[in-house]
């Protein structure tokens, strides 16, 4: 089983809808990201999680907004989507072990299969 | 603040020759370095890291890439090619004191049979 999932992989939807995107881990780990991809444009980061209790803007935030629901879940919402949302998102994760050792080097990034979105 | 340059948008290769990627970052504190792949269709898996120690980084598939600090370059290199190697190359920074990491905007790679 894969350890980082994204549901959907795919979604089209129309201008003006409230999307989620939702990401799951297996690896234990206490940081988790959210990232958009456009054609020479690379990976750009939305927001980032380092615990449950902490949510960071990156640096495309607006029109966005996340829920870190657990360790292990966090999700990025488009409260009114729009043409210029079309992108292929990515969910990444990283950090030590929930319960690992303090002070471990922050590490690899280890990313989903990508959701592919598309508003009309 | 943290930059990454990535000098190629597209670079095609015939199979079996040499390559290199470019890769510059820009930044006021220490970092740590990556190089990831993405495959069509697939995310992003890494490929090299620089965290410390040795400049000279070896990876999987046969890369390695060299951490260069005073020319703030980390270079993708391969000595020959396969066909299997096109796709995406991503470097990547991350600061010492945090964990966000900054992408370039990705170099083409496509291996000519």
């Amino acid at each position: 089983d894969a350890d980082v999932t994204q549901t959907p992989r795919n979604r089209i939807t129309k201008t003006g809808k409230r999307i989620m995107l939702e990401c799951s881990q297996t690896k234990g780990h206490d940081r988790m990201y959210w990232y958009r991809q456009d054609p020479g444009l690379g990976l750009r980061l939305i927001y980032y999680s380092f615990d449950v209790k902490d949510i960071n803007k990156g640096e495309i935030s607006d029109g966005y907004s996340v829920s870190r629901q657990a360790q292990a879940k966090f999700s990025l919402s488009l409260e009114s989507a729009i043409p210029n949302q079309t992108a292929l998102y990515f969910c990444a994760t990283s950090g030590r072990k929930t319960g690992g050792l303090a002070g471990a080097l922050p590490d690899t990034q280890y990313f989903g299969p990508g959701t592919r979105l598309t508003v009309l | 603040a943290q930059s990454v340059t990535q000098l190629d948008s597209q670079v095609p290769v015939f199979e079996e020759a040499p390559v290199e990627l470019r890769c510059n970052y820009s930044s006021s504190v220490s970092v740590y370095l990556f190089w990831y792949v993405q495959y069509p269709n697939q995310g992003l898996q890494l490929l090299l890291k620089y965290l410390s120690g040795s400049t000279l980084v070896k990876g999987i598939n046969g890369f390695e890439a060299e951490f260069n600090k005073s020319q703030t370059s980390f270079h993708l290199r391969k000595p020959s090619v396969h066909i299997s190697d096109t796709a995406e190359y991503f470097c990547a920074v991350s600061r010492f004191t945090g964990n966000q990491f900054y992408f370039g905007t990705g170099t083409s790679l496509t291996v000519i049979p």
